[in-house]
């Protein structure tokens, strides 16, 4: 199964709280794990990434953490700004298909609120 | 700029018409893609090209039909238009065995 299911849909957060943004996957075969954000009328950015082998990535407010067992990764952004208002969008790579085909999830709409 | 760029950014056309889209990428990259974004903004990659080469082919309609001129380039020409095929469409590139694809900033086409 080549799905990455993400959740929530949608979050509201208030300036320097939490936001949480969880993926979940099937396909054992996934060997790469990117975060992109989105904003309004631009293409996706890259933000972070993680590899299987890894439980936890952190890049400034950004975290990744990885539950390989349970085939589920998160987005942690600590001390959310108002800035950080986008789309972001989970996505997973196929090892087995080759060229860095990306498999992306449904995408969770962040609105930080000052 | 190294970046990946596209045009046009808007394009508005009529059901039936033809039209292409080109991209460019400058980051030396040897795998370009195309994904379209559709109104609930999913992204679902259609095509892949690595060297001039098409090595993805999803179940898109062989209404659109991408073109690989050089590793740098690929562009896509859509006939015969249909208000289905409204959705921004990505351009994005990547060098294999990397994962990270870096995308262009999209070009909106609404079909009237």
């Amino acid at each position: 199964q080549q799905q990455v299911k993400q959740s929530p849909q949608s979050l509201i957060v208030q300036k320097g709280g939490i936001s949480i943004i969880n993926c979940a996957y099937e396909n054992t075969a996934f060997d790469y794990f990117p975060w992109y954000q989105q904003f309004p009328g631009k293409g996706p950015a890259l933000l972070i990434a993680i590899r299987p082998d890894v439980s936890e990535k952190k890049e400034g407010r950004f975290t990744i953490s990885f539950n390989k067992s349970a085939k589920q990764f998160s987005l942690h952004i600590m001390d959310s700004q108002p800035g950080d208002s986008a789309t972001y969008f989970c996505a997973a790579r196929n090892a087995l298909s080759g060229y860095n085909k990306l498999i992306f999830g449904a995408g969770t709409r962040l609105a930080v609120h000052p | 700029d190294t970046a990946v760029s596209q045009t046009p950014k808007y394009l508005v056309t009529q059901m039936g018409n033809d039209k292409s889209i080109k991209c460019e990428q400058n980051l030396g990259h040897d795998t370009m893609y195309w994904y379209k974004q559709d109104s609930k903004k999913f992204l679902k990659i259609m095509f892949s090209y690595n060297n001039k080469e098409l090595i993805i082919n999803e179940t898109v309609p062989n209404r659109f039909s991408p073109k690989s001129p050089d590793k740098a380039h690929l562009n896509l020409h859509i006939n015969s238009l249909e208000l289905g095929d409204s959705a921004v469409y990505f351009c994005a590139s990547s060098q294999v065995g990397i994962g990270t694809a870096f995308f262009g900033p999209g070009t909106r086409l609404t079909v009237t």
